[in-house]
């Protein structure tokens, strides 16, 4: 069965720091993988999305996230977080063709000013 | 586009009485998903419509729920008798052709005395 791991559970950063968040799948078919954001008392907002070509995508608010097809994994980045970033974060993946979206546990983000 | 609109936003209601959430998709949007989120389980999928059939209702926790949607601008998760147990965020996501992107609605936050 597919399944979606997020390491980390939670994570506290300081303005400015660097930031990576990992997110590994199971499945060994072809696959899309989406990033999404949910801040505090809102709904799931599109981050960013990959389903072909450049394994680099960029997303919104200055995330990127790389596909390593070899690794089974879609991590994502932002070089310089910023307070507003404070969120939890949901890695998620479904099979091409397929309609279902497997989430990972999510990364609660807390950004430090 | 107004996005993904959902009702009401907070239920508060005592265990054993019925609960009914709404939700409507985006419009021209041909799938149509119930998430429920709370901290244990994470964000799971309870069941997803296309084109107004359900397709998949494996995630429907047990009988005492129920969803519906007799149209393609409008569905509804029932819950009846509710349960403590069943205090949660639920969530409601559309999807349409061709993208692979589910956009989600605000949610439900319910409690169940």
């Amino acid at each position: 069965a597919q399944s979606v791991s997020q390491h980390n559970h939670h994570v506290i950063l300081s303005e400015a720091a660097s930031l990576e968040l990992g997110c590994n799948y199971s499945y060994g078919g072809t696959v899309n993988l989406f990033w999404y954001v949910q801040y505090p008392g809102q709904h799931l907002q599109l981050l960013l999305k990959y389903f072909s070509g450049d394994p680099l995508v960029k997303g919104i608010k200055g995330f990127e996230a790389e596909f390593i097809k070899s690794k089974f994994s879609f991590n994502l980045r932002k070089p310089s977080v910023q307070w507003s970033d404070t969120a939890e974060y949901f890695c998620a993946v479904s099979s091409s063709g397929t309609y279902k979206y497997i989430f990972g546990t999510g990364t609660r983000l807390k950004v430090l000013a | 586009d107004a996005g993904v609109i959902q009702s009401p936003r907070h239920e508060v209601t005592e265990m054993g009485q019925e609960v009914t959430l709404r939700c409507k998709p985006i419009s021209g949007h041909d799938y149509l998903f119930w998430y429920r989120q709370t901290m244990m389980r994470g964000l799971e999928l309870l069941i997803y419509f296309n084109n107004n059939v359900p397709i998949d209702d494996s995630g429907m926790p047990e009988d005492r729920f129920s969803a519906k949607m007799p149209n393609a601008s409008f569905s509804t998760l029932k819950i009846q008798p509710s349960e403590p147990r069943d205090s949660a965020v639920y969530f409601c996501a559309s999807r349409g052709q061709p993208q692979e992107t589910q956009y989600f609605g605000p949610g439900t936050r319910l409690l169940v005395l």
